[in-house]
């Protein structure tokens, strides 16, 4: 199988700050990873594709300067929720795709934002 | 473009007996199919997926599912529920084309009673 890490879990912080979250491939490399969001009993909605060296692509209606991705390594992808609100408490999950096996992507187990 | 739709948002069923999660999706090329399993707070995990070759996939848990092109169906099923199969349960579909996307159903929850 393939392993993805999130850190934080779980992330309460008050309105105006920002906030980072890592998503790890911790057993094999991952050029692609993707962001996701979950709702309350809500489908997943793709945010964005990072892509390792170079600029993520953003899903329509996704603000880039707010979701801030950054790819820096083959295992490691990072979320930054800039001047957070309480409207972006969510379920952030991150996903990556492992080489020889593109088809499927391996998940992450998700980080809990609350912003109050 | 692709869809998923996923008809019944909540399905109950009795521990011991037949589970079936519809759903049936739209593609303009050969898709590659997926079902994931979601339990509370946590992400997702591969049940099974369709490629290519057998039509009749098995997964984890019991779980299999069937790619009827003609119908543009892959219901999931289990021949006996167990009470730990209770959870979220979504359809998703890609295609098989590079790192495409996934694009996921609205998901069913899947209750069972004892």
């Amino acid at each position: 199988g393939a392993v993805v890490s999130q850190h934080p879990s779980r992330v309460i912080c008050k309105s105006g700050t920002s906030v980072k979250i890592e998503c790890r491939s911790l057993d094999f490399q991952a050029t692609t990873m993707f962001w996701y969001r979950q709702f309350p009993k809500q489908s997943l909605m793709l945010m964005a594709t990072s892509n390792e060296g170079s600029k993520a692509t953003y899903e329509q209606g996704v603000e880039k300067d707010k979701f801030l991705i950054n790819h820096a390594s083959l295992t490691l992808s990072t979320l930054t929720v800039t001047s957070a609100h309480p409207e972006d408490s969510s379920f952030y999950i991150c996903s990556a795709p492992k080489a020889g096996g593109q088809e499927t992507q391996y998940f992450g187990p998700g980080t809990r934002l609350l912003v109050l | 473009a692709q869809s998923v739709t996923q008809l019944g948002s909540h399905v109950s069923v009795s521990e011991g007996a037949l589970v079936l999660l519809r759903c049936n999706y739209s593609s303009s090329v050969p898709p590659y199919l997926f079902w994931y399993v979601q339990y509370p707070n946590q992400g997702l995990q591969l049940l099974l997926k369709y490629t290519t070759g057998a039509t009749l996939v098995k997964g984890i848990n019991g779980f299999e599912a069937e790619f009827k092109k003609s119908e543009t169906s892959f219901h999931l099923t289990k021949p006996s529920a167990h009470m730990s199969d209770a959870a979220e349960y979504f359809c998703a579909v890609k295609e098989n084309t590079g790192f495409q996307k996934l694009v996921f159903g609205t998901g069913t929850r899947l209750l069972v009673s004892p």
